[in-house]
């Protein structure tokens, strides 16, 4: 199975909004609601950030937001801070057991 | 405190075999689906395999499939990864992680793999 593909880099101010995307095929992103966005500081171990497209697990600000179209998932961070500064990574369940994540987004705070 | 900690990492060469370790504490290891997951230095994160809470099922991408097995020891509350024929694009960091899916999110610090000759 291939990548979810995701754009190389975002950025925006601080307080600003940035949204990243998440494309897979209707075999992953589009078959299940089982997508989850993980953010990762350098040298650091993934952070879940969102989980089930939508769902915050507990201690994520509530600046984090998902949602889903059809084979695109995204994750929305509303009022940048400078320690959202990091790798976010989306992963998607695809079915039979199998896994697949994203390629990655480097978001820099202006 | 919950806490995963990996281990079993070295330099091995191209074919060689090695078994990594996850040994986890803090919440009820049995009942939790686990994940192995690799980062290869300046790239992003791969899924490597996935063993269901009891052990009876475990599932690989293509790319480790037939050389990969995962495993679980519930009352030592290990997890294991075996990895045989291993071959340089496995050079990674290894982590192991609970499953995500329900909002679950324990990683360990993860163990590096490094392959070449």
């Amino acid at each position: 199975q291939s990548a979810l593909t995701q754009p190389p880099s975002a950025s925006g101010s601080p307080g600003q909004s940035v949204t990243i995307s998440c494309t897979g095929t209707s075999s992953d992103v589009g078959a299940y609601n089982y997508v989850s966005w993980h953010q990762q500081h350098p040298d650091k171990a993934p952070k879940l950030m969102m989980y089930e497209v939508s769902k915050r697990p507990s201690g994520v600000p509530d600046r984090f937001s998902g949602s889903k179209s059809g084979n695109t998932a995204s994750l929305t961070v509303s009022g940048l801070q400078a320690e959202d500064e990091a790798e976010y990574y989306c992963s998607a369940y695809a079915g039979n057991g199998k896994y697949v994540f994203g390629t990655g987004t480097k978001v820099t705070v202006l | 405190q919950v806490l995963l900690v990996e281990s079993g990492g070295a330099v091995v060469q191209p074919g060689g075999s090695l078994r990594l370790s996850c040994a986890a504490s803090g919440f009820t290891f049995s009942n939790f689906f686990m994940h192995w997951v690799r980062q290869a230095p300046g790239k992003g994160l791969e899924w490597v395999a996935f063993i269901r809470s009891d052990g009876t099922n475990q599932y690989y991408p293509d790319s480790v499939r037939g050389r990969f097995t995962v495993s679980r020891d519930n009352a030592k509350n290990t997890l294991f990864l075996q990895m045989n024929n291993l071959r340089p694009e496995d050079t990674a960091l290894y982590f192991c992680a609970s499953n995500w899916n329900y909002g679950n999110d324990y990683w360990g610090q993860g163990t590096l793999v490094t392959v070449s000759s």
